[in-house]
């Protein structure tokens, strides 16, 4: 079965740095890009990202540029995104997606929450 | 910048209804353009891609249709099961994947 499972939810507080993971499996991890996105409570989808695991060639949405780092470790199939510092703001859902082929999100993970509060 | 737009957004339908979601894209994006089924409380699943294709194991009630800036995505007969928020998302200028506000669609 292709999948993506993502490490558990976090509460942080602000200042505080984070690095949350995403696992593939049930196909070639460094054949297909994998992308993050943020949902915010009650809100809607935001793409922040994208990286290709065979070459770690990355890319950014310019909202998230800066503020986030999206890194991947091929040999043990896993994505990662990270912070340096935390903000109130960052507190949301994220999901971690396949791209397929089409450039289509065709699997996504389950999601992590992450809570940033003082 | 690419902008999405969606309408409505929100909608109450009865079962069995015709359910018509438009998407409409700030610039032309020929086919580039993907729905997405969010149900509560769980990750969206994609159900339609480059406008008019089902994506495997979406049930046929599912349909899109569109190019250049107008897209619709229709349910032609409402269940149950697809109470959820439905959002559209353009590709065409990679590497921006830019999502649609999305349709809460809800039964009445």
């Amino acid at each position: 079965e292709v999948q993506l499972v993502q490490s558990g939810a976090e509460v942080k507080k602000p200042g505080e740095s984070l690095k949350i993971s995403c696992k593939g499996s049930g196909y070639s991890f460094t054949s297909y890009w994998i992308g993050w996105v943020r949902q915010m409570p009650g809100k809607g989808l935001e793409w922040m990202g994208i990286i290709y695991p065979g070459d770690s060639d990355t890319r950014y949405s310019p909202s998230f540029q800066g503020q986030v780092t999206i890194s991947a470790d091929k040999s043990i199939s896993t994505a990662y995104l990270q912070w340096s510092s935390l903000k109130a703001s960052d507190t949301a859902m994220y999901y971690c997606v396949r791209h397929s082929p089409g450039y289509a999100f065709d699997i996504w993970g389950q999601g992590t929450m992450v809570t940033v509060s003082s | 910048d690419i902008q999405m737009t969606q309408s409505p957004s929100s909608l109450s339908a009865s079962v069995g209804d015709r359910v018509t979601i438009t998407c409409q894209a700030s610039q032309d994006i020929s086919n580039y353009l993907n729905w997405y089924q969010q149900k509560p409380g769980k990750a969206p699943k994609l159900l339609i891609y480059d406008a008019s294709n089902l994506e495997t194991g979406v049930p046929s009630r599912f349909s899109g249709s569109g190019s250049g800036t107008d897209f619709t995505f229709t349910i032609s007969s409402l269940q149950p099961e697809d109470i959820a928020t439905y959002y559209c998302q353009q590709y065409d200028n990679l590497p921006e994947f830019t999502f649609g506000p999305g349709t809460k669609v809800d039964i009445k």
